[in-house]
């Protein structure tokens, strides 16, 4: 099956501590994105990368990091510097040229 | 005011009923205009993507362009319960990256 993987599906960090979050697609697409969605707002781009070992800081890059070392892959970090890490964390990917994107299952963080 | 704006509802209706979702958009060099349902606790799926202005209709879903009036709609016909999600628009333009609204709360009820 072709899709995107996010993993794991909940993870709780204490404060002060980094952590990664997995998305992985099989669907050879060039582009994937990291938003974050808080409830009763829209999704907010954190990060994108178009094309491997390159990427841009999306409207609310601070407190996170990216790679991009794989095609397939695009993990995400949050590090400590993020004051309100607590959210729903979605993955998406698209193909060149093709203006739709499509979404991984999402990560729920929980800042205990 | 904001790029992209969507009544949050929450919507309830009757089973078999017409729902109308909106948005409105301020950017009028907006090209690309879908539509997403998302569960609960899920990601988004796509369920209409349509290119500048104009009608599209797959099985009960009917998405509506209106470029002069920056108005989007999606219709749902003979609305079932297991339509009730939240349906989040998105639109974007040539190279640049997506606008998503907040979202509405649609609750079909049997």
């Amino acid at each position: 099956d072709g899709g995107i993987t996010q993993s794991p599906k909940y993870l709780f960090r204490k404060e002060g501590q980094n952590v990664t979050l997995s998305c992985e697609q099989n669907l050879n697409h060039d582009a994937m994105y990291w938003y974050r969605q808080d409830p009763g707002q829209g999704l907010r781009l954190i990060y994108y990368s178009q094309i491997v070992n390159d990427f841009q800081k999306g409207d609310i890059a601070e407190g996170y990091s990216v790679s991009r070392e794989k095609k397939e892959s695009f993990p995400l970090t949050v590090t400590s510097a993020q004051k309100n890490p607590t959210a729903f964390y979605l993955c998406a990917s698209s193909g060149r040229g093709v203006d739709t994107q499509y979404f991984g299952p999402g990560t729920r963080l929980t800042v205990l | 005011q904001k790029e992209v704006e969507q009544d949050p509802g929450p919507l309830s209706v009757p089973e078999g009923a017409i729902v109308s979702l909106n948005c409105t958009y301020s950017n009028s060099a907006f090209q690309y205009f879908m539509w997403y349902r998302q569960y609960s606790r899920k990601g988004p799926e796509l369920l209409m993507y349509t290119y500048s202005s104009g009608n599209k209709e797959d099985g009960r879903f009917t998405a509506q362009v209106d470029k002069s009036s920056k108005y989007i709609s999606l219709f749902i016909r003979d609305s079932q319960p297991s339509d009730s999600a939240t349906y989040l628009c998105a639109m974007s333009r040539e190279g640049q990256n997506f606008v998503f609204g907040p979202g509405t709360r649609l609750s079909v009820l049997p």
